[in-house]
């Protein structure tokens, strides 16, 4: 299976700071990566597929990009409704698989 | 809209199963793959296998083969997760998703149930 590597896996961050989270691959997987937000209690929502394809009513401070085995997903102003756990997943094979998660807190 | 319901929570006995269903409504039922996702207290996302109903195909997680079963009724577009030989290691929510297609390869997981919560406990 595709072994997909997040990090940090926690962070703390002020509102209006610019945040940035890694996923790491441990093959190539092009652009067949996607990322999900969750707020604690409640399912994971979709932010973003192939990588950097933002979905329809999320905010345009989300952004995506990486290809190959190294990604990022970046907040470019947090806001108080960005406090969650944010998790990427691989579907470049049928055996999809997420990263750890990580939790961006209030600092 | 998109909808998935869960069946509600379930406390089961080491060593039993577990069975989890997952109803669809407002969507085309078949043309889409199911997955279940699970996610132990404080713990990240695991997925664990899925299912392609108008295919009737499934694929499961190398750690959960040969303990977990996937099927759908398409009359009903309802999904089911059986979960067998169950430890405590096992207490998760476990969440059934709607999963877009990239023509054969499940892709992004665009609609999710609201999770059932299975505890495993003597």
């Amino acid at each position: 299976d595709i072994q997909m590597t997040q990090s940090p896996s926690s962070l703390s961050a002020s509102v209006g700071d610019r945040v940035t989270i890694t996923c790491r691959a441990s093959q190539s997987i092009a652009t067949y990566l996607n990322w999900y937000q969750q707020k604690p209690g409640k399912a994971p929502k979709l932010l973003m597929s192939a990588a950097s394809s933002l979905q329809s009513g999320v905010p345009s401070r989300f952004s995506g990009s990486g290809s190959g085995t190294d990604f990022t997903l970046t907040i470019s102003s947090l806001q108080p409704e960005d406090f969650a756990t944010y998790y990427c997943q691989q579907s470049y094979n049928t055996r999809l698989t997420f990263g750890g998660g990580t939790k961006v807190a209030i600092k | 809209q998109v909808q998935l319901v869960q069946s509600g929570a379930e406390v089961k006995k080491p060593g039993s199963s577990v069975k989890v269903s997952c109803k669809a409504s407002g969507g085309t039922f078949s043309t889409y793959a199911i997955s279940w996702v699970r996610q132990a207290p404080g713990q990240g996302l695991e997925w664990m296998g899925g299912i392609i109903p108008i295919f009737g195909t499934t694929d499961y997680a190398q750690k959960f083969q040969g303990r977990v079963t996937i099927t759908t009724d398409d009359s009903r577009s309802t999904a089911y997760m059986d979960l067998s030989s169950l430890t405590l290691q096992d207490t998760a929510v476990y969440y059934c998703a709607r999963v877009a297609l990239r023509g054969l390869i499940p892709d992004y997981f665009d609609f999710w149930g609201q999770g059932t919560l299975v505890t495993v406990s003597s």
